[in-house]
């Protein structure tokens, strides 16, 4: 069945960068979008961008992020090892969350499904 | 960007059915194909539970529907259970291929 596994907790200095990895299992990696989205605690979702581990997108960067991350966040992709990659930097307390990857398996639109199970950033000094 | 609107709580009795609203400030949600929902229970990862407006992925029960008036999308769940306590989140096309998140809608079940 499609996986989403993601990488383990970090804990981060202000000003750090963070890189999070979500491996996928159970489906060809470059068929599907893969999305980030964010909870921080006592907060709802955010969603932060995707990439097409394909290529190809918004300016064929295969990647597209919210105004809110825009120079801020990278998002990347291993084909070799179906693995996608969300670095974020200039990390402030408020960047502390549990980030999720999630498969979106609709073309035209966004299904997100499966997730991954989350992974908890800490930033703290 | 679009802002998502949903209510902080909705309640209801097992066995009752609630309906849980999404109103956003562009013409995006008011097309069928372009709302999502999802279940987030606590400690866990979220789970689609509607996709395309009224499409409901394979093995979600056949309990929750959804629809849309205007701009407001509406998840509804019939026939109550424990088990569908939890927060539910509506997610929209926001335009330049971006895609928006409600506040999410915490379901108690009394």
């Amino acid at each position: 069945q499609v996986q989403l596994v993601q990488s383990g907790a970090e804990v981060r200095q202000p000003g750090a960068s963070v890189k999070v990895s979500c491996k996928t299992s159970g489906y060809s990696f470059t068929a599907s979008y893969i999305h980030w989205v964010r909870q921080a605690p006592g907060q709802g979702l955010e969603w932060m961008g995707w990439i097409n581990p394909n290529g190809g997108g918004p300016s064929s960067g295969g990647t597209n992020y919210a105004q809110k991350f825009q120079g801020r966040v990278t998002m990347t992709g291993d084909t070799s090892i179906s693995t996608a990659y969300m670095e974020l930097n200039r990390l402030t307390s408020d960047d502390t969350a549990v980030y999720y990857c999630a498969r979106d398996f609709c073309t035209t639109t966004s299904c997100l499904s499966p997730w991954g199970q989350g992974t908890l950033v800490t930033v703290t000094s | 960007q679009s802002a998502l609107t949903q209510p902080a709580s909705v309640s209801g009795s097992p066995g009752q059915s609630i309906t849980i609203s999404c109103t956003g400030t562009s013409s995006y949600v008011g097309s069928s194909n372009l709302v999502s929902w999802y279940q987030h229970p606590p400690g866990k990862a979220p789970k689609l539970m509607v996709y395309e407006g009224s499409k409901r992925p394979s093995g979600v029960s056949n309990r929750f529907s959804g629809s849309r008036s205007g701009n407001t999308a509406s998840l509804t769940i019939s026939g109550l259970q424990a088990e569908d306590e939890g927060v539910y989140y509506c997610c929209s096309y926001a335009g330049y291929s971006t895609w928006v998140f409600g506040g999410g809608t915490k379901l108690t079940v009394l």
